[in-house]
């Protein structure tokens, strides 16, 4: 099975500064068949769903600000928020989708601001 | 507008059987795999079980292997999970996600707002 790790476990920053969160996974969950790294971001605030935000490692889902990015490739990713907000307060997620035919989530990161 | 609609949760005791399910709308049912993720309160998310459009590839966690059964009825748009011999640890508040593809390799584009479940003597 393939386990995820996620650091740091929780994070205070600074309105308009930059929040990074770190993600790796025990396996790599990037397809040689199609070069596609398998692994998708979360956000969760209290009392709601998660929402996903990024897919494929990178790709920004529709309606995600543009101040959220994703990068990495193979066993390690990273979230970025830009400029945080006040509203992107929350626990983040990452979640690799390579194995079949379920998913494993890391743990979650907490964002708070400082 | 994709809409995603659990029920079925509630309290139980241990041993006991409940079966949830997942009102789907806003998209074609039959073309998306779909999961079930639960969150134990306070915790972090963890993968349940999963089934393909066709339910012909699925899949469950350790935990619940041989206790829980998903099934879908496409012509009824509905997700369910049938969830035997119950325990203290399954006490989560069980999440319905829509898959992004048909089959397992797929991240959840949509959830519901998800039906508590509470197992206590």
């Amino acid at each position: 099975d393939i386990v995820m790790t996620q650091s740091p476990d929780s994070l205070a920053v600074s309105l308009g500064e930059r929040a990074t969160i770190n993600c790796k996974s025990s396996q790599s969950v990037l397809y040689s068949s199609n070069n596609k790294n398998y692994l998708a971001w979360y956000q969760q605030k209290p009392g709601q769903p998660p929402k996903l935000l990024i897919y494929w490692a990178s790709t920004r889902e529709s309606g995600v600000p543009d101040r959220f990015s994703g990068s990495g490739s193979g066993t390690d990713f990273t979230l970025t928020i830009s400029s945080l907000q006040a509203e992107d307060v929350a626990v983040y997620y990452c979640q690799q989708y390579y194995s079949t035919p379920g998913f494993t989530f890391g743990p979650g990161t907490k964002v708070d601001i400082k | 507008e994709v809409q995603l609609v659990e029920s079925g949760g509630g309290l139980v005791q241990p041993g006991r059987s409940l079966r949830l399910s997942c009102a789907a709308s806003g998209f074609t049912f039959d073309d998306y795999a779909m999961h079930w993720v639960r969150q134990a309160p306070g915790k972090g998310l963890e993968w349940v079980s999963g089934i393909s459009w066709n339910s012909g590839s699925i899949g469950y966690a350790d935990s619940v292997k041989g206790r829980f059964t998903i099934s879908r009825d496409n012509a009824k748009n509905s997700l369910y999970l049938q969830m035997n011999s119950l325990r203290a640890e399954d006490t989560a508040l069980y999440y319905c996600a829509k898959c992004a593809g048909s089959g397992g390799s797929c991240y959840g584009d949509y959830w519901g707002q998800g039906t508590l479940v509470t197992v206590s003597s």
